[in-house]
């Protein structure tokens, strides 16, 4: 596509529900990354693909967090049970190179605001 | 695991004024990126760089890799300028676990 979708743009959910949210990235990136951002805060990484595999998920909050790109396009982040805590804005950003190399550049989706009641 | 500081949290200037960003990290890495983000929530990449100089507009980065700096820079600033500056560093240097963000600068700047 012409530029990194992300879908929905926003979810409120109950606590204990569980959430998806999906990213498109470009077509042709390799690359695919996942960050969390709080209110007022810098974006924080969860987790990264490079095409279907997924190298590093360091940065996931606990084990209710999952992310897959099983086709290496497409990814979805779920989120199992839901807690207030989890309430943030959700990134994904796609990059034709991988991570550190020195022609990366980043493509950033809208986000996905989500909301725990 | 790469930490960055950012300088400063939060600057307001007058229009026409030069600015400088500053963001130090920790660990030694192979590409910086400075990114902004909109007052409306969306995140653009400005820069990416490994060394040197970097020059776009208005808007210059420089990074010193030896003291593990970089700075970005805006020149005859404007209010269309205001927005969150983030920079953004491999998370172990090389790149193989994702990036480690800066907690931003808010950048206002007046007309």
């Amino acid at each position: 596509g012409a530029g990194v979708s992300q879908s929905p743009r926003y979810k409120v959910t109950k606590r204990g529900q569980d959430v998806t949210l999906r990213c498109d990235p470009i077509s042709s990136h390799a690359t695919l990354y996942w960050y969390q951002q709080a209110l007022g805060q810098g974006p924080e990484f969860l987790t990264y693909f490079n095409y279907e595999a997924q190298p590093d998920k360091s940065g996931l909050p606990s084990d209710r967090f999952s992310a897959e790109r099983p086709e290496g396009s497409i990814s979805t982040l779920t989120i199992q049970r839901t807690e207030q805590r989890d309430s943030a804005m959700y990134r994904c950003a796609s990059s034709l190179h991988p991570p550190g190399h020195p022609y990366e550049k980043l493509f950033f989706g809208s986000g996905t605001q989500l909301s725990v009641l | 695991k790469n930490e960055v500081e950012q300088s400063p949290q939060n600057l307001t200037a007058q229009e026409g004024e030069f600015i400088t960003i500053n963001c130090s990290y920790s660990v030694g890495i192979s590409a910086l990126h400075w990114l902004q983000q909109h007052p409306g929530g969306g995140i653009v990449s400005l820069f990416m760089l490994s060394s040197g100089k970097k020059k776009h507009g208005r808007l210059i980065a420089t990074i010193n890799i030896q003291e593990k700096h970089s700075s970005l820079h805006i020149t005859a600033s404007h209010p269309r300028d205001s927005a969150v500056y983030i920079c953004a560093v491999p998370s172990s240097g090389g790149g193989a676990d994702g990036l480690t963000f800066g907690k931003g600068t808010h950048l206002i700047i007046q007309p």
